[in-house]
């Protein structure tokens, strides 16, 4: 059981160059989160998606953009990466649309921009 | 400014040891407070919920006590292993049915033989 899985697990990006994140569930979960975790921070919400063909906003979605292709995939894109875009990037997913049911995660993408 | 605060930052305990971390918010009203354990390098992935009703609850060797009205919650870890090694995050929902969960920065625990 696969869970949440993300790709790719590493990479370096030079500034202002462009790559998309992805990430699928194979739970037949509802709702799909992109999070990014900072030293020193907490998880900070970059975009969602309540279900499929539906996207809003988080917390710190400026210089990203997403697509909810499928039930299954969420993927996000960074159009033109920034130094402050260095993070490690968690994609997760749960059932239910309240906090009832936990977030389950991915293993991370760790992003660098040079 | 977060309004979950965790405590302490770091913590090095010695194997077989007990520990109790803590997490203080403010976030209101009051729904569910979850928290997760982040191991190195991986997702985290939860270990309770609390809600309203519950003032204790226990997974294990890990028990999750909350006080509504002090707002304040603990997870206290019982005979310590080395796999316990990890950061712990407390996790709070701004409301009832809000997708918008604040997150602590968490409490790196270290156990060591």
């Amino acid at each position: 059981n696969a869970g949440v899985t993300q790709t790719p697990k590493f990479q370096v990006l030079k500034t202002g160059q462009s790559m998309t994140l992805q990430c699928a569930q194979d739970m037949n979960h509802n709702s799909m989160y992109w999070y990014r975790q900072d030293p020193g921070m907490g998880l900070r919400l970059i975009y969602y998606s309540a279900s499929e063909g539906t996207t809003d906003k988080g917390e710190v979605p400026n210089g990203y953009n997403v697509s909810r292709l499928n039930k299954r995939e969420f993927s996000l894109r960074l159009e033109s990466a920034a130094p402050s875009q260095t993070s490690v990037y968690f994609c997760a997913s749960r059932l239910g649309t309240g906090d009832n049911s936990p977030l389950h995660f991915g293993n991370g993408t760790r992003l660098t921009v040079t | 400014k977060n309004q979950v605060e965790q405590s302490p930052q770091s913590l090095i305990i010695l194997e077989g040891k007990n520990c109790t971390l803590q997490c203080n918010y403010t976030v209101s009203p009051f729904s569910n407070l979850r928290w997760y354990k982040q191991d190195t390098g991986r997702g985290p992935v939860s270990l309770t919920i609390m809600t309203f009703s519950e003032n204790t609850k226990s997974n294990g060797r890990y028990t999750a006590t909350l006080d509504a009205d002090t707002k304040q919650s603990s997870l206290h870890i019982t005979a310590s292993q080395l796999s316990d090694s990890a950061s712990y995050i407390c996790v709070k929902t701004r409301g009832a049915g809000s997708y918008q969960l604040t997150f602590g920065k968490g409490t790196k625990l270290s156990v060591i033989p």
